[in-house]
């Protein structure tokens, strides 16, 4: 199955600074690959995703990037702002076959943005 | 749109009692929900897929018989804990894919804490 690794586990920056938030997966057949925000007692909200046909998306101060050689893609945050702490999870998933889209998610990473 | 609700988001039980949740999507048809455990400090774990009108596929050991699925509409799905223990204390979240829309995307619910005693 799938394996998803991500780092770092904690992620500590100044108000402003840029995050990025790296997650190697090991399937070759995954194709999705979203990226989640969860606040502490509330479920996750997805932030922004990414699909095997393209290579960086970016949606305002977020973006994402994919690179399939090497199975590995990243989420970058720009002008980091106190709201943005909390904690970051990938995943990947195979939209197609016999999975039904099943999300396997990375360990998480605990962003905090000092003011 | 693509909202997904929870009831209760929280409950406290006896161990030995059952304790069902409650996932719907409000303004959307869901053929597919999905439900996971996250322990605390650590990721979400998916436990199920659910389907509408059909039985749930559980994850290589999740217990079918102790974490009882039923999607009987295609806006509701119910997590049924039975016998529960304080291992069972958890955050337990849905999430639902939109029925005809992209078999990837996933909308999450709120989550629910359940707390054994």
């Amino acid at each position: 199955g799938e394996n998803v690794e991500q780092h770092p586990s904690t992620l500590s920056v100044q108000e402003g600074d840029s995050a990025v938030i790296k997650c190697t997966y090991s399937d070759s057949a995954s194709n999705y690959f979203p990226w989640y925000k969860q606040e502490l007692g509330k479920g996750p909200q997805l932030i922004i995703d990414i699909r095997s046909n393209v290579g960086e998306k970016k949606d305002q101060r977020i973006a994402v990037t994919l690179n399939k050689t090497a199975k590995h893609f990243s989420l970058h945050i720009t002008e980091t702002q106190p709201e943005d702490s909390a904690v970051y999870f990938c995943a990947a998933a195979n939209a197609g076959g016999t999975s039904y889209g099943k999300l396997t998610f990375g360990q998480g990473t605990i962003l905090t943005v000092h003011p | 749109g693509a909202v997904v609700s929870q009831h209760p988001s929280r409950v406290i039980c006896k161990s030995g009692t059952s304790v069902k949740i409650e996932c719907r999507s409000l303004d959307f048809q869901a053929t597919t929900m999905f439900w996971y455990r996250q322990f605390p400090k650590q990721s979400l774990m998916l436990m199920a897929t659910s389907n509408e009108g059909s039985k749930a596929t559980y994850e290589q050991g999740v217990e079918k018989d102790k974490f009882l699925i039923n999607h009987a509409s295609l806006t509701l799905s119910t997590l049924t804990v039975t016998s529960a223990h304080p291992e069972d204390s958890s955050f337990y979240i849905c999430s639902a894919r939109i029925a005809g829309g992209r078999a990837d995307t996933q909308y999450f619910g709120p989550g629910t804490r359940l707390t054994v005693l």
